[in-house]
């Protein structure tokens, strides 16, 4: 079963648009941790965000805030006033506290983003 | 800042070749993991290994094996490769065995399987 379900294939915006990354996560464990990574076209996936099951503050972080409801199991990534540099493929992940002595993560499928000038 | 690096960003291959794929991470990690990323299917996890000369498997390992003889060194070795293997490997460190652990990825290979 997907894990961890991003619907957005492709999400085009205009320079100065907001836009939200939606991602969606199943676990049936109460311990998990859902990540944000980046993918730039040069390839390497730089990790953005960070969240554990039993925080459901939000955060901002500059232009980037992320939204996690544990009610909806979804994790949001929101990019205000997007700029050029932003276009990425984003992914999204859950590491799970249940499996045992790894931490190997479930990614979603990604979402790439390209934003326009 | 972790570093992790891969020894090839693109690489040609025929079919039936051998193939190594090469990572190195600089932070004493434990955990090592190998992944393949195809389009709209994310990130798949081959192998990971733990510690040194330990591995597991993951998700998709059919046709591939792994080797870890040093702590900051994993590869990742196609036996004989084939043209559905044409994708790009991703490795990636993490500090423990931990579920909380961030991973940390280079830069990619993209294999390209003739």
């Amino acid at each position: 079963a997907q894990k961890v379900t991003q619907a957005q294939t492709e999400i085009s915006v205009v320079e100065k648009e907001d836009v939200t990354l939606d991602c969606v996560y199943e676990t049936r464990d109460t311990t998990y941790y859902l990540f944000w990574y980046k993918q730039p076209p040069s390839g390497e996936l730089v990790f953005l965000i960070r969240r554990n099951s039993f925080d459901e503050q939000n955060e901002i972080s500059g232009r980037y805030s992320w939204n996690f409801q544990k009610s909806t199991s979804s994790f949001n990534f929101t990019i205000t006033a997007s700029q050029v540099v932003d276009s990425a493929v984003y992914f999204c992940a859950l590491s799970e506290a249940g499996r045992g002595n790894n931490n190997d993560m479930r990614f979603g499928a990604g979402t790439r983003l390209t934003v326009k000038p | 800042d972790v570093k992790v690096t891969q020894s090839s960003r693109y690489l040609v291959k025929r079919t039936g070749e051998k193939v190594f794929l090469e990572c190195v991470q600089d932070m004493d990690h434990e955990n090592m993991f190998w992944y393949r990323q195809d389009p709209g299917l994310g990130l798949r996890l081959i192998y990971f290994s733990y510690d040194v000369k330990m591995k597991e498997k993951g998700d998709i390992p059919e046709g591939y094996s792994v080797s870890r003889e040093k702590k900051e060194r994993f590869s990742l070795i196609l036996e004989s490769a084939s043209t559905n293997q044409t994708s790009m490997y991703l490795c990636a460190s993490s500090l423990s065995v931990n579920s909380q652990e961030t991973q940390y990825f280079g830069p990619g290979t993209r294999l390209l399987v003739l």
